[in-house]
């Protein structure tokens, strides 16, 4: 499976759209990339994933380059309940695990 | 989504002792189960993949005599941690795979946290 990286941490106030980034170059052809959340002591959650074009669902929208190289989590308008390990992650195989990288730590203030 | 409940949720045991955790997939069948182990402030680590009515594959550097795991039914995977050890305590966290409509996706349970006294 391709690498991601992704920054340690980000801050978003209350209200606004969280964005965060993924560098994904090495990305092959038929790789998804996915993105779950883990929140303190909590078991990670799934939240989107997408192939080449860009999705959307009620939790966030994934914008996916052309080249597939990186790709952008919006969560549009993030509440302090949205604090939490944001991981990217690109996979090959269907039916094979997700490996965790080090994740973007977000922390939605008031 | 579908739900995977994990039980105990929390568990305290001696040094020496065995203990079971039981991953479960709620409404849904799953063929694969995977089994992660976090420390504090670090990622999730894949220890092993669990395949209903076949041995489990293991990670490089997990021990397969301590860590005993069986996924005897589509819905059921259990790990078991043998002769447990302080450096054992963690938070151990199961998935399962599923098929739906959007495609491939992977459910975790609400994970269990294991302290080894």
């Amino acid at each position: 499976d391709a690498k991601t990286t992704q920054p340690p941490s980000m801050d978003c106030a209350e209200g606004r759209a969280a964005n965060l980034p993924c560098n994904h170059s090495t990305i092959s052809g038929n790789e998804y990339v996915y993105w779950y959340r883990q929140i303190h002591s909590q078991g990670p959650q799934y939240i989107i994933h997408g192939l080449k074009n860009n999705e959307t669902n009620e939790m966030a929208s994934l914008i996916i380059t052309e080249d597939r190289k990186s790709s952008t989590l919006i969560l549009p308008h993030a509440t302090l309940r949205d604090t939490a390990v944001y991981y990217c992650i690109v996979r090959y195989q269907a039916g094979t695990a997700l490996i965790f990288g080090k994740g973007t730590t977000l922390s939605v203030s008031s | 989504g579908a739900v995977v409940s994990q039980h105990p949720s929390w568990v305290i045991c001696k040094s020496g002792t065995s203990v079971k955790i039981e991953c479960r997939s709620l409404d849904f069948q799953a063929t694969t189960m995977f089994w992660y182990r976090q420390f504090p402030k670090q990622s999730l680590m894949l220890m092993a993949t669990s395949n209903e009515g076949s041995k489990a594959t293991y990670e490089q550097g997990v021990e397969k005599d301590k860590f005993l795991i069986n996924h005897a039914s589509l819905t059921l995977s259990t790990l078991t941690v043998t002769s447990a050890h302080p450096e054992d305590s963690s938070f151990y966290i199961c998935s399962a795979h599923f098929t739906g409509l959007t495609g491939d996706e992977q459910y975790f349970g609400p994970g269990t946290r294991l302290t080894v006294t």
